[in-house]
C-alpha cells in the first residue's frame, strides 16, 4: 500500500480557499486517492475520490498531476465549521486493507 | 434508523469485565469494518469482513473478538481488556469490493468511546 505523506496542520481564515496537498510516490497504477475528513469524537466521512487530473463536487476539487505521485484537496472559501482533520487514503478499489495516516488537522479562524 | 449506528456510544468496564459494541448498518451494504482510534493517533484497521466472511484481522490481540452474523450486523466482543485499549471504536460499512474499479467510499459510525479502568 502506497504511503502518504501530509502536512500535520494548517491554519487559515473564514472565507479563504485553503489547499492541501498530500504526497504518494509510490502510488501504483491501480490505486485511486480518497479524503476523508473527521470531526472531534465522529468517524470520518468521505469528501472526494480521483484518479487523475481534476475531480470536483459541491464540496471541494481534487487535483492530480500527471505523475499522480501528489495530490492536492482544495476547500473554497472555508468556513468555521470545516475545522476538522482531513485524510489522505492512496488505495486499489479491490483492496480492504484502509491505511490512514496521521492526517492534516485544519484550524479554520474568523 | 439510517447509515450506521452503534451502540453504546459510551462504555465504561474494568479490565476483567466481559462486553460487545454493536454496529447495524442500513444501506445495504456487503462490507464492514471495526476501526480503533487512540487519542491523538490516526485510524487504525482491525477487521474486515465481506458478505460475512473475515478478509483482515490486522493483527489484533485475540482479547478483540469480531463476529459478523450478517452483512447488517457486526460485534465487537470485549474481555480481559488494558487501559491502554481505551479509545474510540469506530464501525463503517461500504459495498462489496470488487476487484478494480473505484475505493469504495466507507460509512461511519459515531462510534463507541470506550474507556478501561
Amino acid at each position: 500500500l502506497a504511503k502518504t505523506t501530509q502536512p500535520i496542520s494548517m491554519d487559515s481564515y473564514e472565507g479563504q480557499e485553503v489547499n492541501i496537498t498530500c504526497s504518494h510516490n509510490n502510488i501504483a497504477t491501480n490505486d485511486y486517492i480518497t479524503w476523508y475528513q473527521q470531526f472531534p469524537s465522529q468517524g470520518p466521512r468521505f469528501i472526494i475520490q480521483g484518479y487523475k487530473t481534476k475531480v470536483t463536487n459541491e464540496v471541494a476539487s481534487l487535483f492530480i498531476p500527471a505523475d499522480r505521485k501528489s495530490s492536492t484537496l482544495s476547500l473554497p472559501r472555508v468556513s468555521l465549521s470545516d475545522t476538522a482533520v482531513y485524510y489522505c487514503l492512496v488505495g486499489e478499489g479491490g483492496g480492504f486493507k484502509t491505511i490512514f495516516g496521521a492526517g492534516t488537522r485544519l484550524f479554520v479562524k474568523a | 434508523e439510517t447509515g450506521v449506528t452503534q451502540t453504546p456510544r459510551h462504555l465504561v468496564m474494568g479490565m476483567t469485565n466481559k462486553k460487545s459494541l454493536k454496529c447495524e448498518q442500513h444501506l445495504g451494504h456487503n462490507a464492514m469494518y471495526w476501526y480503533k482510534q487512540s487519542a491523538k493517533k490516526p485510524l487504525e484497521l482491525m477487521f474486515v469482513y465481506n458478505f460475512k466472511e473475515q478478509t483482515e484481522n490486522n493483527s489484533v490481540p485475540s482479547r478483540f473478538s469480531p463476529e459478523c452474523p450478517n452483512s447488517s450486523h457486526l460485534f465487537l466482543h470485549l474481555h480481559t481488556l488494558q487501559p491502554e485499549d481505551s479509545a474510540l471504536y469506530l464501525c463503517a460499512s461500504s459495498q462489496d469490493m470488487a476487484s478494480g474499479g473505484p475505493y469504495n467510499e466507507q460509512f461511519f459510525g459515531p462510534g463507541t468511546r470506550l474507556t478501561v479502568l
